[in-house]
């Protein structure tokens, strides 16, 4: 499995745009990028992945260097219900049934 | 976004005694479903991948016999922590990836206290 390594903790502003690190160096050319947050007491929630390109959806932004050893995921406009753990996760190929396996994640907190 | 369900939320349980937690897709067939267990202030940790119709695949350290994990359909994955001891107590989550697609979704998690 590709590790990750992230940031244990993070402060941001309410309103501004939060940009959460991740360094994934030994990533396989297979291997997606998988971003998850877990709020308090409750189950990870998917918040986006890829593969090398970046990514925008409703939620976030996923930003991949081209030697794809990095990702920075960007939450625009954080707001305090985005106090979360944040996962950055690689994902194991095919073979090994395509297990999520979570590491330390950052500790988010939103401060008004 | 897929929904995945799991029942009961919270359970107590007395030590000793068995306990089944139901994991569903509400809205699309799990071809796998895998289970997690999470103490206080701590990461997740992978127990075991299940896979409809076949055996569970435990991860390194973790009981089969313990922790009995059943697929029996696409749509339906139990976990059953058998003789459970106090230091079982922690919050289990299943998650599940739909057939034919890339993304895992998560359960809302279910707090197990055994006293």
């Amino acid at each position: 499995d590709a590790k990750t390594t992230q940031p244990p903790s993070m402060d941001c502003a309410e309103g501004r745009a939060a940009n959460l690190p991740c360094n994934h160096s030994t990533i396989s050319g297979n291997e997606y990028v998988y971003w998850y947050r877990q709020i308090h007491s409750q189950g990870p929630q998917y918040i986006i992945h890829g593969l090398k390109n970046n990514e925008t959806n409703e939620m976030a932004s996923l930003i991949i260097t081209e030697d794809r050893k990095s990702s920075t995921l960007i939450l625009p406009h954080a707001t305090l219900r985005d106090t979360a753990v944040y996962y950055c996760i690689v994902r194991v190929g095919e073979a090994a049934g395509n297990k999520l396996t979570f590491g330390g994640g950052t500790r988010v907190l939103v401060k008004p | 976004g897929a929904v995945v369900s799991q029942h009961p939320s919270r359970v107590i349980c007395k030590s000793g005694t068995s306990v089944k937690i139901e994991c569903r897709s509400l809205d699309f067939q799990a071809t796998t479903m895998f289970w997690y267990r999470q103490f206080p202030k701590q990461s997740l940790m992978l127990m075991a991948t299940s896979n409809e119709g076949s055996k569970a695949t435990y991860e390194q350290g973790v009981e089969k016999d313990k922790f009995l994990i059943n697929h029996a359909s696409l749509t339906l994955s139990t976990l059953t922590v058998t003789s459970a001891h106090p230091e079982d107590s922690s919050f289990y989550i299943c998650s599940a990836r739909a057939l034919g697609r890339d993304t895992i979704y998560f359960g809302e998690g279910s707090w197990l206290t055994v006293v």
